[in-house]
């Protein structure tokens, strides 16, 4: 059972590009959780979503991040115009479907995205 | 949410155990406390959880207070891959059940060979 597999592991874009993320989360999840940790700070949450709905987006910035996680396919957190703000680690989590609260989330390795 | 307080920064030598506390007292009846931990340049990595009684599993134990106000993971012997910034985090229980981790500073443990 592969874990959860992010891509690219970097991603280099020159500021006002668009920054595409892609997670797939381990086999029978049906919960991804989004995370960014800037240089030498904490992680923080970004957004869940569970398959065809976004579950709670508190965390995502207003404006230029959005989030979707398809029927098919991987979850896709998608960062339009970057800025050199913006570089930092993102991290994608999975669940499985029941009692949340009682399992562990599993992490991939992350994705980290330099803006030049 | 339910926050939690760590020391920012333990020691340790390799080989003795450490122990790695956490104090949560507005924890609520039914939050689960969850330990994970971050390796350089690494995503975090799942370590232990519990709700009330005390667990133990192959990467180490947690003991929980009876008053659920505080806990402690203990690693039983350190080695130098354990070095890493270790997290305490109350699971959200709160309404809609997100289950998202709301991660705080964390204890970076240092373990000296």
């Amino acid at each position: 059972n592969a874990g959860v597999m992010q891509n690219p592991r970097h991603l280099v874009r020159r500021r006002g590009q668009e920054a595409r993320l892609r997670c797939s989360p381990m086999k029978g999840h049906s919960h991804v959780y989004w995370y960014r940790q800037l240089p030498e700070e904490g992680l923080k949450f970004m957004v869940y979503l569970q398959k065809e709905n976004i579950i709670d987006e508190s965390g995502m910035p207003k404006e230029r991040f959005s989030a979707e996680f398809p029927k098919e396919g991987p979850s896709i957190l998608r960062i339009q115009q970057v800025v050199r703000g913006d570089s930092a680690a993102y991290f994608c989590a999975s669940s499985p479907l029941a009692q949340i609260m009682n399992t562990e989330a599993f992490f991939g390795q992350g994705t980290r995205l330099t803006v030049v | 949410d339910a926050k939690t307080t760590q020391p920012n920064s333990m020691e340790s030598n390799e080989e003795e155990p450490v122990h790695l506390p956490c104090n949560h007292s507005t924890i609520s009846g039914t939050d689960y406390i969850h330990w994970y931990r971050q390796l350089p340049s690494q995503g975090p990595e799942y370590v232990i959880h519990g709700l009330t009684s005390n667990v133990n599993n192959r990467m180490a134990s947690l003991a929980i207070a009876e008053d659920r106000k505080s806990s402690t993971l203990i690693l039983h012997r350190a080695t130098l891959r354990d070095a890493a910034v270790y997290y305490c985090i109350l699971r959200d229980a709160g309404s809609g059940n997100t289950g998202k981790l709301i991660f705080g500073q964390g204890t970076t443990l240092q373990v000296k060979p």
